[in-house]
């Protein structure tokens, strides 16, 4: 519904696994960004792409690593993970980082509910 | 440091009731400000973008408005389907978001 889409929408993995969280967006945004949503923290901004370059990682541990192939897709890929990674991720998208509020306004998809046993 | 917060942490009020939520900013460069809501297991659905003081949006019962320090988000005559979290973020100068902890707001028929 907000054009932005994201699977899977639940994942429970062990600490030893590999997965990959993916995001699309069809609003034909430049702009990509994931987040991490804990309870009773705020968001915290993870990656950030413009036109398919990353612009942000703010001191993400190196288990955690972000694709952007293209302007529509966005990728987390996952290994090694501990328990403390469990949270809602979170994908965004915008129009681009040019500069202008409204064209930096985000627009979230539905998250993916990730549990590390 | 950029810094955001919001209050109250939780919010109940009796259909009809009207009250206002508080998103106070310190940041270096203030680019944008943003409101959202946020149902539970849902990602944030966007509400107001606002990028100069004196600013004010109005969507239905919700008007936001934004001064130097603070944005408020008013809401008028509230219904139960406005029960929900809402977030507030800012756009500082680089490219980074931040958000508050956001307001859980009840509203009892």
């Amino acid at each position: 519904e907000t054009g932005v889409t994201q699977t899977p929408r639940h994942l429970v993995m062990g600490m030893t696994n590999k997965k990959s969280l993916k995001c699309e967006q069809h609003l034909g945004h430049n702009a990509m960004y994931w987040y991490k949503q804990s309870a009773k923290k705020p968001l915290e901004l993870m990656f950030v792409y413009n036109f398919k370059e990353q612009t942000e990682n703010n001191s993400v541990p190196s288990r955690f690593s972000p694709e952007c192939p293209n302007s529509s897709h966005l990728f987390l890929h996952l290994h090694t993970l501990q328990p403390e990674d469990s949270a809602l991720y979170l994908c965004a998208s915008s129009q681009d980082l040019s500069g202008g509020a409204l064209q930096e306004t985000q627009y979230f998809g539905p998250g993916t509910r990730l549990l590390v046993l | 440091e950029d810094q955001v917060t919001q209050s109250p942490e939780a919010l109940r009020l009796q259909e009809g009731e009207s009250s206002s939520l508080n998103c106070s900013y310190t940041v270096s460069g203030l680019r944008g400000l943003f409101w959202y809501r946020q149902d539970p297991g849902k990602g944030p659905e966007f509400l107001f973008t606002l990028y100069s003081a004196g600013e004010e949006k109005e969507k239905e019962r919700l008007k936001a408005t934004l001064t130097k320090k603070e944005s408020f988000l008013h809401i008028t005559a509230p219904k139960p389907e406005d029960s929900a979290t809402y977030l507030c973020a800012v756009r500082p100068a680089g490219n980074q978001f931040y958000f508050g902890t956001g307001t859980s707001l009840t509203v009892i028929p």
